[in-house]
């Protein structure tokens, strides 16, 4: 079955305490970008990557670092998560053939204390 | 003037009735347009896409591109409960690489369609 698959679903963690969110797609997709929805803010981005070692800043990177070494991964790193960063996190991704096709997760629910 | 516009609602109609979602965008240079819907406590999936201007039917949506006035709309016909979702436009531009090829987000309408 097509997926993106995104570990952990929820996570409360303490201020300062580094997290890593995994995401893993199974499409042999280019294109990878993670998301982060907050109530009347809507999706915005946090950084995106179109294929294997090049990523780039989305809207709002601070605080946030990504990786993409393997097409199928692209983890989400808090280096010193703050409670600002609580929030719905998703990661998603698409073919560049069909680049409107983005295929979202089920999203990771941050808990920032 | 942000982007992309979207009244968030929350919009609520009977069962039976047709449903109009709306965004308005600023960026020109946007060529494709897209409609996602969210279930709650679930990621978007794609509803539909448009390619420029036009009409695009499947089912009981319709989705309508007006290039000229800026804004697209999405029609639901003969709503269902199983509507019940927030609906999110998105649109980008036509070159594919960098950040022309991300999609931009509206902040979604919620709806409930009663029974």
């Amino acid at each position: 079955e097509a997926q993106v698959t995104q570990n952990p679903r929820y996570l409360i963690t303490v201020t300062g305490k580094k997290l890593t969110v995994t995401c893993s797609q199974n499409m042999n997709h280019e294109y990878m970008s993670w998301y982060r929805q907050d109530p009347g803010l809507g999706l915005r981005q946090i950084y995106y990557s179109m294929n294997v070692e090049v990523t780039d800043k989305g809207d709002v990177p601070e605080g946030y670092k990504v990786s993409r070494k393997e097409k199928r991964n692209f983890p989400l790193i808090l280096e010193s998560p703050s409670p600002n960063q609580t929030s719905l996190y998703f990661c998603a991704s698409s073919s560049t053939i069909s680049a409107e096709k983005l295929f979202f997760g089920s999203g990771t629910q941050l808990s920032v204390l | 003037q942000k982007e992309v516009e979207q009244d968030p609602g929350p919009l609520s109609v009977p069962e039976g009735a047709i449903v109009s979602l709306n965004c308005t965008y600023s960026n020109s240079a946007f060529q494709y347009f897209m409609w996602y819907r969210q279930y709650s406590r679930k990621g978007p999936e794609l509803l539909m896409y448009t390619y420029s201007s036009g009409n695009k039917e499947d089912g009981r949506f319709t989705a309508q591109v007006d290039k000229s006035s800026k804004y697209i709309s999405l029609f639901i016909r003969d709503s269902q409960p199983s509507d019940s979702a927030t609906y999110l436009c998105a649109m980008r531009g036509g070159n594919y690489g960098g950040s022309q090829g991300n999609l931009i987000f509206g902040k979604g309408t919620k709806l409930s369609v009663k029974p």
